[in-house]
């Protein structure tokens, strides 16, 4: 089983849409995650720290299953700017590696 | 704004140079990340760096890369001699204090011929 699992997509939206994402997760360790976007040709970039439950951001919310193993990512009132890859990231038990999920896709059409 | 620098941002090289990339961490920061990418391996760590010692290059293939941090400034990625596979974006990340987050540099895309 892959350390994390995440749907490659693409999800295609329209603008205003609310879209969710799913990670799951191996290591049952991890004790923080991350949400990195990455657009085409670009850097990863920080999204979201998940330390706890969850967290929230403006449109931006991540919920954290323990039991299940899993991290969702939920984007509301889509934009056309939110089009990019989404990466899923636990941090490893051993508390220095972020370990990259494959990223979703996200496309959001006018 | 602090950001995570790097050099060159593209290089086109022959098989059998030796190339040689350098990153920049954000100043303060006391562990730097080397990462590379492809389509079909996504996102994977090479080696990383704290207080400039190397703790963890056991995704490097050892025979031909090699890195170093030869001060606080200064992370090197080199490859020696390049094959055609190692084509690739080259990422250098760091993080700093008490926190896990990593920042990014802006890559070096890497084509060897």
């Amino acid at each position: 089983r892959k350390e994390v699992e995440q749907d490659p997509g693409p999800f295609n939206v329209p603008e205003g849409a609310t879209v969710a994402f799913n990670c799951t997760y191996s290591n049952s360790a991890s004790q923080s995650f991350f949400w990195y976007r990455q657009d085409c040709r670009k850097e990863p970039k920080l999204l979201m720290s998940v330390y706890s439950s969850g967290n929230e951001d403006g449109r931006f919310t991540a919920q954290l299953n323990r039991a299940s193993q899993y991290i969702s990512l939920l984007i509301r009132d889509s934009k056309l700017s939110d089009s990019a890859t989404y990466l899923c990231v636990p941090l490893s038990g051993g508390y220095n590696k972020l370990i990259f999920g494959a990223g979703t896709r996200l496309a959001v059409h006018p | 704004d602090a950001r995570v620098t790097q050099t060159p941002r593209d290089k086109v090289t022959e098989m059998g140079q030796e190339v040689t990339m350098r990153c920049q961490p954000i100043l303060g920061h006391n562990t730097v990340f080397w990462y590379r990418q492809t389509m079909m391996q996504g996102l994977e760590l090479l080696a990383y760096f704290r207080n400039r010692a190397p703790l963890d290059d056991s995704g490097m293939p050892k025979d031909r890369f090699s890195a170093e941090m030869p001060d606080a400034t200064l992370a090197t990625l080199k490859i020696q001699p390049s094959e055609p596979r190692d084509s690739a974006v080259y990422f250098c990340a760091s993080r700093g204090g008490r926190t896990y987050e990593q920042f990014f540099g802006p890559g070096t895309r890497l084509t060897v011929l």
